[in-house]
């Protein structure tokens, strides 16, 4: 079956680093990809997408390429801030008509410090 | 604004009781989904639902059950059989169309007293 793997955190920077958050996936058709992110007692919101192959989805200074052939995706960013402080989940959708099933990583917990 | 309402926030269950979680949007969203997080892991899928009054189950859906008469309401019940309930319920829902991403609500918190 279809299976996401993020690497193992927690992952701890100071602010203004460079964050890499790698995102490995199992799919037998073609997925879509996606990043959610999670602040603390909140539920997941959509940080960013994309449908295809070569396909780059960017939001808030945050971006991740659909690699089809290492079947990766992972998260970028140039300099975090204190705010990005939160739990990252990869997931992938496999499409069905009428909505589509996710499939999550474990999660990556990032710490900014000031 | 439109958004997935989960409430209560945070709930309290005794041994023995069915406890309903309530799930309601108004996105117009065919599809709805919940999930259980238990701490440092991702999300497991119970149940979901891409039509009113359909249903199929998810990866654990033992213990638990759904209902979908309305469009925009799809409450989880957590029954006495499961045996370890204590968890963080996120429900979401999402469009039509394959590559249409979930939108969440801001989840309950079941704890056993």
């Amino acid at each position: 079956g279809d299976s996401v793997t993020q690497m193992e955190g927690p992952v701890t920077l100071s602010e203004e680093a460079f964050l890499t958050i790698n995102c490995t996936y199992t799919a037998t058709g073609y997925p879509s990809l996606f990043w959610y992110v999670q602040y603390p007692g909140e539920g997941l919101q959509l940080l960013l997408k994309a449908t295809k192959a070569d396909d780059k989805g960017s939001n808030k200074g945050f971006e991740a390429t659909y690699r089809k052939e290492t079947t990766s995706f992972h998260l970028e960013k140039g300099s975090v801030q204190v705010s990005d402080s939160a739990v990252y989940f990869c997931a992938l959708s496999e499409g069905e008509t009428s909505g589509s099933r996710l499939t999550f990583g474990e999660g990556t917990q990032l710490t900014v410090n000031p | 604004d439109g958004g997935i309402t989960q409430s209560p926030k945070y709930l309290f269950r005794k041994e023995g009781q069915n406890v309903t979680l309530s799930c309601e949007q108004n996105l117009n969203h065919d599809a709805m989904y919940w999930y259980r997080q238990d701490p440092g892991q991702g999300l497991r899928l119970i149940y979901y639902s891409q039509i009113v009054n359909d249903f199929q189950k998810g990866d654990i859906a033992e213990g638990y059950s759904v209902s979908r008469e309305k469009k925009e309401s799809f409450p989880l019940t957590v029954t006495s059989a499961q045996k370890n309930p204590t968890a963080f319920y996120l429900c979401a829902s999402s469009q039509p169309g394959e590559y249409q991403p979930q939108h969440f609500g801001d989840g309950t918190r079941l704890s056993i007293l």
